[in-house]
């Protein structure tokens, strides 16, 4: 079956570390997402994608990037971890408008 | 700035009854509507989407969309406390597939 895995999920780092979350979904689908979400925000977007090399910033994109080399994955890397990105991480897939999306499990990250 | 906005509850109905929950958002060319529903510790999960106005019912579930009034609802009838749960509304930003999603309502269905 199809599927939309993160890993790791659970995440402790320190703060102004690099860290890289993964993500890899087996939908064959363009559209690719991550969100993050914390008490009282719901979910924000932070980068997104409709393709092989093409990414977009969202929302709340700084401090954030992503890469989209293949249809599979969008990786999400922190540059330099603070405190304020302390969150759960969702990425999320979709075919494309006007579907709607398909989430992987979410990554629980804590920088100390 | 694009919105969706929710009420964040809880609402609390009886196990039994019609849970009524609504959403309203501000991009007057959203096209696409969505329901997702989030188990405590979980990820968000697909339970409904609309794209015209009026009604669309899945079992137990019926959205609801007002164009004009900028407004979608979800009806859950027979409610259960397998229900309970905090219920995403997400809209398409203009006619692309990027959603912006509401800060949930949590619902709470006692026996």
């Amino acid at each position: 079956d199809a599927e939309i895995t993160q890993s790791p999920r659970h995440k402790i780092t320190e703060t102004g570390r690099q860290v890289t979350l993964a993500c890899h979904q087996t939908w064959n689908h363009n559209n690719m997402f991550w969100y993050r979400q914390d008490l009282g925000h719901g979910l924000r977007l932070i980068h997104y994608s409709y393709g092989v090399q093409d990414t977009n910033k969202g929302e709340v994109s700084d401090g954030y990037s992503v890469s989209r080399s293949n249809t599979e994955d969008l990786p999400l890397t922190l540059e330099s971890a603070a405190s304020s990105q302390t969150s759960v991480y969702f990425c999320a897939s979709s075919p494309g408008q006007p579907y709607g999306y398909t989430f992987g499990s979410g990554t629980r990250l804590t920088v100390v | 700035q694009k919105e969706v906005e929710q009420n964040s509850g809880p609402l609390s109905v009886p196990e039994g009854a019609i849970a009524s929950l609504n959403c309203t958002y501000s991009d007057r060319v959203s096209q696409s509507f969505f329901w997702y529903r989030q188990y405590s510790g979980k990820s968000p999960e697909l339970i409904m989407s609309i794209y015209s106005n009026g009604d669309k019912e899945d079992g137990r579930f019926t959205a609801q969309l007002n164009k004009a009034s900028q407004y979608v609802s979800l009806l859950i009838r027979d409610s259960q406390p397998s229900d309970s749960a905090t219920y995403l509304c997400a809209v398409s930003l203009g006619g692309y597939n990027k959603l912006i999603f509401g800060a949930g309502t949590r619902l709470a269905v006692h026996p």
